[in-house]
Order: structure tokens, then C-alpha cells, then sequence
């Protein structure tokens, strides 16, 4: 079974510097990859994902991730973070089996501090 | 933009008591999902719901899980007997279900359960 791990649980960052998320998953075939943002008191957002094609992709809100299929990672980043960028952002992956059942990490809380 | 609501947003039930989570999915969509989180743990797949009937569900719903779509708009699911271990966050989600391999779910806010 494939699972997902993201390795920094809690994130602290002051306004305007640059941030990395990791994400690594295990699953030897094709894979979806998703990152999903969950602001204080709302629901999951999807912020981007990744099908196939250009391994590098944009989400909203200037977030964009990279896939390494070599290093089976999907990294998320932004060059210069806000302070409403505050929330919870978990990681994803969908295997390209027909199923649906989303693996999820166990999130990253990300904090900005103004 | 259309989004996933769910009702009610906080549950307090007693062990053994039976619970009905609701949720209304994206109008044109044809998936519906229900997840869980536990308190510091992962999000969880619990079921998935297609042409009213579960088309996947993983090993934690068990026999006293249930879901249905009682009618055009809502999709519940029900736990028969609660227990401890069932307070969660339930989250529902739904997709169009016909974009293939590149179908995307879309999450509602979540309904917290405390089983006492």
C-alpha cells in the first residue's frame, strides 16, 4: 500500500521568507499528487496538483511543487510567504490504479509570523 | 464557486448512541467520499459512493458504518453504535467522476465528533 510522508510537522516563518514543504510518497507505479491547504476553521482547499506533463506546477496563491519521480517527491514551495498563508497544508497521492481513495500525509502546520 | 457543506459541525454523543453526519455535495457531481481525521493523525479514506452504491471503502468501515443519499442533494453516513474511538473530524467530499485519472475531490468543512 503506498502511504505519504511529510517530514517537517510544524513550520514557523516570518513574512516574506521563503518556503519549502516536503513530500515524499512510496508507490512504484504512476501516481496524482495533491497538495491541500486548511486554514484556521475551513475546509480543505485544493492548492494543486499534478496529473502528468511538466513535473513543475502552479497552484493558487503563488504556491507552485515539484515532481522528482527519481526521488518519488513532490515538494511544495513558495518564493516569499504571507501572513495569511498560515494554516495546515497536507500532501497527497492518488495511485493511476482506477481507485479513488486519496493517502494523505499527516500535514505540515505552517505559521507565519507578521 | 460551489462547495461542500456538511451539518453539523460539532456532534457530542454518548457511547452506543446511533449518529447521522450530512453532507451536500457539488451539484453535478456524481462521487462522493467521507474521510475521517483522529486528533493528531492522518486523514483517513473511508468510503467512496457512486450511481447510489459504495464503489470502495477501506478496512475501517466496518459493519456499523453506513452511507445513502436519501435524496437529489444530501449523503450521509451513519455510525450505528458510537464508540470512544469514533471521535473524529468527518469530512466529506465530492467530484464530477468523469474526468478519469484526473478527477479532483473537493472537501467540505468538516464534522467534528466527540463520543463521550
Amino acid at each position: 500500500a503506498q502511504s505519504v510522508s511529510q517530514h517537517n510537522h510544524h513550520v514557523i516563518l516570518s513574512e516574506a521568507a521563503s518556503l519549502e514543504l516536503g513530500c515524499n510518497y512510496s508507490y512504484g507505479g504512476t501516481v496524482n499528487l495533491f497538495w491541500y491547504v486548511q486554514y484556521p476553521g475551513q475546509h480543505l482547499q485544493l492548492l494543486l496538483k499534478y496529473f502528468s506533463g511538466d513535473p513543475l506546477v502552479k497552484g493558487i496563491k503563488g504556491f507552485e511543487a515539484e515532481f522528482i519521480k527519481s526521488k518519488f517527491s513532490f515538494n511544495l514551495r513558495k518564493p516569499s510567504v504571507q501572513w495569511s498563508d498560515t494554516a495546515e497544508y497536507f500532501c497527497a497521492v492518488l495511485p493511476d490504479t482506477g481507485r479513488r481513495a486519496l493517502t494523505f500525509g499527516s500535514g505540515t502546520r505552517l505559521q507565519v509570523q507578521p | 464557486e460551489p462547495e461542500v457543506t456538511q451539518t453539523p459541525s460539532h456532534q457530542v454523543t454518548q457511547m452506543g448512541q446511533e449518529v447521522i453526519l450530512r453532507c451536500v455535495p457539488i451539484s453535478n457531481h456524481l462521487y462522493f467520499y467521507w474521510y475521517r481525521q483522529i486528533l493528531g493523525q492522518k486523514v483517513e479514506f473511508l468510503v467512496s459512493f457512486y450511481n447510489n452504491e459504495i464503489s470502495e471503502k477501506s478496512e475501517i468501515f466496518d459493519d456499523q458504518f453506513s452511507v445513502e443519499r436519501p435524496d437529489g442533494s444530501n449523503f450521509t453516513l451513519k455510525i450505528r453504535s458510537t464508540k470512544l474511538e469514533d471521535s473524529a473530524m468527518y469530512f466529506c467530499a465530492s467530484s464530477w467522476g468523469l474526468a478519469g485519472r484526473t478527477d479532483t475531490q473537493y472537501f467540505g468543512p468538516g464534522t467534528r465528533l466527540t463520543v463521550l
